[in-house]
């Protein structure tokens, strides 16, 4: 069964950049259909997502956030990762990452991190 | 872009009754899309329902998911003091991905 890990400082100043990891076991993040994403959620709101990175390579991001989001994976360690720049208080949130599961032209989420808090604050 | 609106806001019930959860989007969405889940609370969510109204793994038949168009509806029979928490529709149509603002379910 597929397991991910979100790893990160949970302390970032603003207009510095927010950097996480997600590991992934139990499953290859190069294995064929799937997509690796990352959502988001302030304290007590709704989930938002992110961005997400293709088996493919390819990107894509949240349009709103497309000028500071950078998603990367690295298949030699079977990790994602997530660079947010010029990070302001409306930035904290618990990130999660979590894998996409194809679905007849869609994707859903089955495995889901536990969630990782990223506090903005000087 | 396509927003989903989900209702109640918050939905206060007793154990043993039933729930009707609405998420209502902007525009047409085609039922492959249409996702729910259910978080508790300093979790991640959970996924409930794909395809509009496919149980995922798991998932008791108390869960059942049904709708079309722009009109999709998340039905919990049988509540349970586990089934409190909120629930989260979900589209997901390739170049974008959007999540509804959650229904909360209280179990009094």
């Amino acid at each position: 069964q597929v397991q991910l890990q979100e790893s990160g400082p949970g302390l970032v100043k603003p207009s510095q950049t927010l950097s996480l990891t997600c590991t992934v076991s139990g499953d290859s993040i190069s294995r064929d259909s799937f997509y690796w994403s990352w959502m988001r959620q302030p304290a007590g709101k709704g989930l938002e997502w992110i961005g997400r990175v293709y088996t493919s390579g390819s990107v894509k991001i949240h349009p709103s956030l497309n000028s500071r989001v950078t998603i990367s994976w690295d298949t030699s360690k079977n990790q994602f990762s997530l660079k947010l720049t010029s990070v302001t208080a409306a930035d904290t949130a618990v990130y999660f990452c979590a894998r996409g599961t194809p679905y007849t032209g869609s994707y859903y989420f089955e495995s889901w991190g536990q969630g990782t808090l990223v506090t903005v604050s000087s | 872009e396509i927003v989903l609106t989900q209702s109640p806001g918050t939905l206060s019930l007793s154990p043993g009754e039933g729930a009707t959860l609405s998420c209502r989007a902007s525009q047409t969405v085609d039922t492959s899309f249409l996702m729910w889940y259910h978080q508790k609370p300093g979790q991640a969510p959970r996924l409930l329902i794909y395809g509009a109204s496919n149980r995922a793994a798991g998932i008791p038949d108390r869960f059942s998911g049904s709708g079309s168009g722009t009109d999709f509806t998340l039905t919990i029979s049988r509540l349970e003091p586990g089934d409190c928490g909120v629930y989260h529709c979900q589209q997901d149509v390739g170049s974008s991905l959007i999540f509804g603002g959650g229904t909360k379910v209280e179990i009094k």
